[in-house]
């Protein structure tokens, strides 16, 4: 299984500055059909989770452009580039290269 | 709006089973493939199931291999999950969630408790 490693666990931002995660994998998340299959979820309190980031950069329908995606292979990254009252919640990377599909432990982020 | 609805949770004994549906509303429901993913209380997320469009293919974590069954009905824009031998470590809510690679809908979630 690619076990999917999040730091750090928890992150207090200040409002306006930006903030970043980091998410590295067990295994390369590049398939054999050249796309990556790296994706960044936030779950805020109370609510499922809400896709954000998918395929490593690609902001989900929605989302604002403060919130970007970097990476490849074993080693990604979420960024805010102005962190908003509203981003507080616990973000997850998920991999869907390979069966069975994986999650971060998790990042909590605090205001 | 695009929309799913889990439902069937509840209290169960250890040992006991429990089935969950989810309806699904809005979107071609038949076209996509979906899963199952459980969060334990205070835990983090865990995917448990998929099923194929067609309901042709599925696949399960190694955690509930043998005791829970995912299937679906494209007539009636729903999916199930038949758990069985359920034990302490399946409490969780457990979500309902379209797959394209990724989870783009999610559903609001049932608990399921599992105690004695």
């Amino acid at each position: 299984d690619i076990v999917m490693t999040q730091t750090p666990l928890s992150l207090s931002v200040t409002p306006g500055q930006p903030a970043s995660i980091s998410c590295k994998s067990s295994q390369s998340l590049l398939h054999s059909d050249a796309k990556t299959y790296l994706y960044w979820y936030l779950q805020k309190p109370g609510q499922p989770p809400q896709l954000l980031i998918y395929e490593v950069s690609k902001r989900f329908s929605g989302v604002p452009d403060r919130f970007s995606g970097s990476g490849s292979g074993t080693d990604f990254t979420l960024k805010i580039s102005r962190v908003e009252a509203e981003d507080v919640g616990i973000y997850y990377c998920m991999q869907s290269t390979q069966l069975p599909l994986t999650f971060g432990g998790g990042t909590k982020v605090d205001i | 709006q695009v929309q799913l609805v889990e439902s069937g949770g509840g209290l169960v004994k250890p040992g006991g089973s429990l089935r969950l549906s989810c309806a699904a509303s809005v979107f071609s429901f038949n076209d996509f493939s979906m899963s199952w993913i459980r969060q334990a209380p205070g835990k983090g997320l865990e995917w448990i199931s998929y099923i194929s469009s067609s309901g042709s293919a599925v696949s399960y974590a190694d955690s509930v291999k043998g005791r829970f069954t995912v299937s679906r009905d494209n007539a009636k824009n729903s999916l199930y999950l038949q758990m069985n031998s359920l034990s302490a470590e399946d409490t969780a809510v457990y979500y309902c969630a379209r797959y394209t690679r990724a989870f783009d809908i999610w559903g609001q979630g049932t608990m399921v408790t599992v105690s004695s």
